[in-house]
């Protein structure tokens, strides 16, 4: 298995220009769960999908964000308009029956808003 | 809330060493993970922790899970440089709905 693929690996951005982040699970993985990691923060929980579904978007820091799973295999993060504050580094991760064998992180994207 | 702590936050040790990560956490959970991260890379699933007492253990690390203590220990044994990273626990309540929280990780060193 290829694992969890994200792109693309660096996006540097304008402020204002829309983003979109790309995340395709592990195949067969009924969760699917978008993080951001900064310094200050560290690891957050944006949203998160079971069977395509968005079940839980407290995390999602205001309405310029916004993330869809169309279908099994393929979900977006979308960022519009972008500001400098979202330079952060944005995983996403998969698993099976809630975290029962883990959660599979991808290597992530590192967003540079400028 | 659930609240996950590790300390120490930073460990600079010498090869050959032993020593300890703690990672405490504030609700009751029986599902505890641990991942490694290397500078600029992703996270790296170590160890995953499903019940209380469940010891798991892959070449020099050994992690542990006590949820009566609420605690769960990373520990070490005779370090080598390789295992210089960021190590991170993460605890979520084990059912559809809870989220995983992570602590803030725990940047180890390993001197020659």
């Amino acid at each position: 298995d290829a694992g969890v693929i994200q792109s693309p690996r660096h996006e540097v951005t304008e402020m204002g220009q829309e983003v979109t982040l790309r995340c395709k699970p592990i195949s067969g993985h009924d969760y699917l769960f978008w993080y951001r990691q900064t310094m200050m923060r560290g690891l957050e929980l944006l949203i998160y999908f079971n069977n395509n579904v968005p079940i839980d978007d407290s995390g999602m820091p205001e309405d310029r964000f916004s993330a869809k799973m169309p279908n099994a295999s393929f979900s977006t993060l979308k960022i519009q308009p972008s500001e400098p504050r979202d330079s952060a580094v944005y995983f996403c991760a998969s698993s099976l029956r809630w975290g029962k064998s883990g959660y599979t992180f991808g290597s992530g994207t590192r967003l540079t808003v400028v | 809330e659930l609240k996950v702590e590790q300390n120490p936050l930073f460990l600079s040790m010498q090869e050959g060493k032993n020593y300890t990560i703690y990672c405490n956490y504030s609700t009751t959970s029986d599902r505890l993970y641990w991942y490694r991260q290397d500078p600029g890379k992703s996270l790296e699933s170590l160890f995953v922790l499903l019940s209380n007492g469940a010891v798991k253990q892959e070449g020099r690390l050994m992690a542990s899970l006590d949820t009566k203590a609420r605690l769960s220990t990373l520990h070490i044994t005779a370090a080598v440089h390789d295992l210089s990273a960021t190590y991170f626990c993460a605890v979520d309540r084990g059912t559809s709905g809870s989220r995983l929280t992570f602590g803030e990780g725990t940047q180890l060193t390993v001197n020659p």
